[in-house]
């Protein structure tokens, strides 16, 4: 099984500056990881998939990069929705497919 | 637009079998496999399995004893079937689409079901 290791595991930023998450593999997932994003009391939501694809619906303030075992979201300018829960997720070597255990990135 | 919504009981006692069902709206459950992925309060996300809709299956093989996952192609649904349950099974359970045409990440997720296990 792939185990997905994600840091910090809560992050303080204050808004209108930079968020930078990181993801990493126990083994290769190639660029088959995904981010989520997740609001209290609310389903996670696709965010990025092929490691930095942007999926719909988000700004481009958000960016994924990263291949192998190591992975990073970025957040450029944080706004005071993009607070929340992110998890990774890989796709290439499964059952099972794995997730994070999140970063709770919250404001400062 | 599609749209998941899981139903089913929120209390199932200790060695029963939790039955949860997911209804899909705005487009066929034909032709994409569907997941079911639970959430233990305050923890993060485990994936349990897929249904095709073709009716093929895959576990996650720490579950794969205890799940069964099956598809009603007429009804627009399928289902999650978990036996002998603890109190560790105690999740929001949710149900998903798989995104990509061949890679098996998520792009619709339901709003997600409580189940708690207690006697």
């Amino acid at each position: 099984e792939i185990v997905m290791t994600q840091s910090p595991a809560t992050l303080s930023v204050s808004p209108g500056e930079r968020a930078t998450l990181s993801c990493r593999a126990s083994q290769s997932v190639s660029s088959n990881l995904a981010w989520y994003q997740q609001k209290p009391g609310q389903a996670p939501r696709l965010l990025i998939y092929g490691a930095s694809t942007r999926a719909t619906g988000f700004p481009a303030r958000f960016s994924g990069s990263g291949s192998g075992t190591e992975f990073t979201l970025t957040i450029s300018s944080l706004q005071s929705e993009d607070f929340a829960v992110y998890y990774c997720q890989q796709y290439n070597n499964w059952p099972p497919l794995t997730f994070g255990q999140g970063t709770r990135l919250e404001i400062k | 637009q599609v749209q998941l919504q899981e139903s089913g009981p929120g209390l199932v006692k200790p060695s029963e079998t939790l039955s949860l069902t997911c209804t899909v709206s705005g487009d066929s459950i034909s032709n994409y496999y569907w997941s079911w992925i639970r959430q233990p309060p305050g923890k993060g996300l485990e994936w349990i399995g897929y249904v095709y809709y073709s009716g093929s299956t895959k576990y996650n093989p720490s579950l794969k004893s205890r799940v069964t996952i099956s598809v009603d192609t007429s009804k627009n649904q399928f289902s999650l079937q978990l036996s002998s349950v603890t109190a560790a099974d105690t999740a929001v359970y949710y149900c998903a689409r798989r995104g990509g045409s061949y890679y098996f990440y998520f792009d619709y997720w339901g709003r997600g079901t409580l189940v708690t296990v207690s006697s």
